[in-house]
């Protein structure tokens, strides 16, 4: 098993510019999520997934977009590129939504808007 | 709303001295509560869980107990490695106004962990 696989590792745009974040996972499981991480502000859920064709706003949504049309995979768009959105991007997967299920994450992928 | 906040960092210690990392919460019900470790470069690792108050998380001799009285899952660890070094977060895993989890975890700002030979 590969786990979470997220691309590409490092990314810069310039403000304006929109780009797809991809994650994948292959361990079959429903429920899918994105957070950013800032220093000093841990991590914060911007969307989540619990099955195909299912999706919710975390707790900072804005200026990001997601879709989830299979089980595998939940890409993360930028519309259009802020300086607010230099971050560094986690997709995380677990096997189901109760509070006991551990959560596994990716790489990451850092992105720097110009 | 749920909230977690750890200790603020960063942490230097000798090689072999004892760790503690404080971490307190506010949550709806009952939550999940977690350690993750993030080494350098890489994404974020489970080091330990408990699901119920006074369950204790124990993962390469780091620990922590939930303590619904206090709120509380502090990490420990006896004696530390300089392979320790690392990022450390505290999370829980609650339920949101309507009773509902989605799974969703709130972070702890991080500690970051400096282990010196």
């Amino acid at each position: 098993n590969a786990g979470v696989t997220q691309t590409p590792k490092f990314q810069v745009l310039k403000t304006g510019q929109s780009m797809t974040l991809q994650c994948a996972q292959d361990m079959n499981h429903e429920y899918m999520s994105w957070y950013r991480q800032d220093p000093g502000m841990g991590l914060r859920l911007i969307h989540y997934s619990v099955g195909a064709g299912i999706t919710d706003q975390g707790e900072v949504p804005n200026g990001y977009n997601v879709s989830r049309s299979t089980t595998e995979d939940f890409p993360l768009r930028l519309l259009s590129a802020a300086p607010s959105q230099t971050s560094v991007y986690f997709c995380a997967s677990s096997a189901g939504t109760g509070t006991y299920n551990e959560q596994f994450f990716g790489p990451g992928t850092r992105l720097t808007v110009l | 709303g749920n909230s977690v906040t750890q200790m603020e960092g960063p942490v230097t210690l000798s090689e072999e001295a004892f760790l503690t990392i404080n971490c307190t919460y506010t949550a709806t019900g009952y939550p999940s509560l977690f350690w993750y470790v993030q080494y350098p470069g890489e994404g974020l690792q489970l080091l330990l869980k408990a699901t119920k108050a006074d369950d204790k998380g124990s993962n390469k001799g780091f620990e922590a107990t939930y303590r619904k009285e206090t709120t509380s899952f502090h990490l420990e660890k006896g004696s530390v490695q300089v392979s320790d070094s690392a990022v450390y977060f505290c999370a829980l895993s609650g339920y949101n106004a309507g009773g509902t989890s989605y799974g969703k975890l709130t972070f702890g700002q991080g500690t970051i962990l400096t282990v010196h030979p």
